[in-house]
């Protein structure tokens, strides 16, 4: 069974910085991961996803993956008191199983 | 776009009654999702549906747990005899479904379940 760990489990950091979340995974064969952002009250929406080794870029957001350690991370340049929320890294399993299986999140405050 | 809707918002129910939790997804997905959320154990998957057929329920509790997609437009996730540990935020999540490849999962506010 799939098992998804992340680190800090919270984070202070001040306006402007760099956020880097860190996310270990347990089966190699994991098609897909994904980092979902949420915040009080509210659902959980996905900011990036990543498939393939190495890194993808969108705006402030920047995920690596690395499959030969089992290790994702993200990181957010320029973070803003909006940031602030809980991030939660998310492996889709193999091929036809869609289900995806969280870690427990990483709660990020922005202080401004 | 309403987004993935969820009703009710919060439910409190009483040890030993039954909980109906509702949720429309998206127009035009065709994979729903029903996860859990606590403090404790974070967010867990329950089940899922494609084409309204249900595919993996490996997450559901056994017993008193049920789940149906009786249309396109809505799913229900049903709890017997509820208990205290029952309560928890339940979320649905709604998808496109093609091949082998991955989309995003939308996900609805919730319903807060509360048993007393």
């Amino acid at each position: 069974q799939e098992k998804v760990q992340q680190s800090p489990e919270s984070l202070i950091v001040p306006e402007g910085a760099m956020v880097s979340l860190n996310c270990s995974f347990s089966d190699s064969a994991s098609q897909s991961i994904w980092w979902y952002q949420q915040h009080p009250g509210k659902g959980p929406k996905a900011l990036i996803s990543i498939f393939s080794n190495g890194n993808k870029k969108e705006g402030r957001l920047t995920v690596y993956l690395n499959r030969a350690s089992l290790h994702v991370s993200l990181h957010i340049k320029d973070s803003q008191p909006s940031d602030s929320a809980v991030y939660l890294c998310a492996v889709m399993n193999t091929e036809g199983a869609d289900r995806l299986t969280f870690g427990k999140g990483t709660q990020l405050i922005i202080q401004p | 776009n309403a987004g993935v809707i969820q009703t009710p918002r919060h439910k409190v129910t009483g040890k030993g009654q039954e909980a109906t939790l509702w949720c429309e997804p998206i127009s035009g997905h065709s994979a729903v999702f029903w996860y859990r959320q606590t403090i404790v154990q974070g967010l867990e998957f329950l089940t899922y549906f494609r084409n309204q057929a249900p595919i993996d329920d490996s997450g559901m509790p056994k017993e008193r747990f049920s789940a149906q997609m009786p249309n396109q437009s809505h799913s229900t996730l049903k709890i017997q005899s509820t208990q205290p540990q029952d309560s928890a935020v339940y979320l649905c999540a709604s998808s496109f479904h093609w091949g082998a490849a991955s989309y995003e999962q939308y996900f609805g506010p919730g319903t807060r379940l509360t048993v007393l």
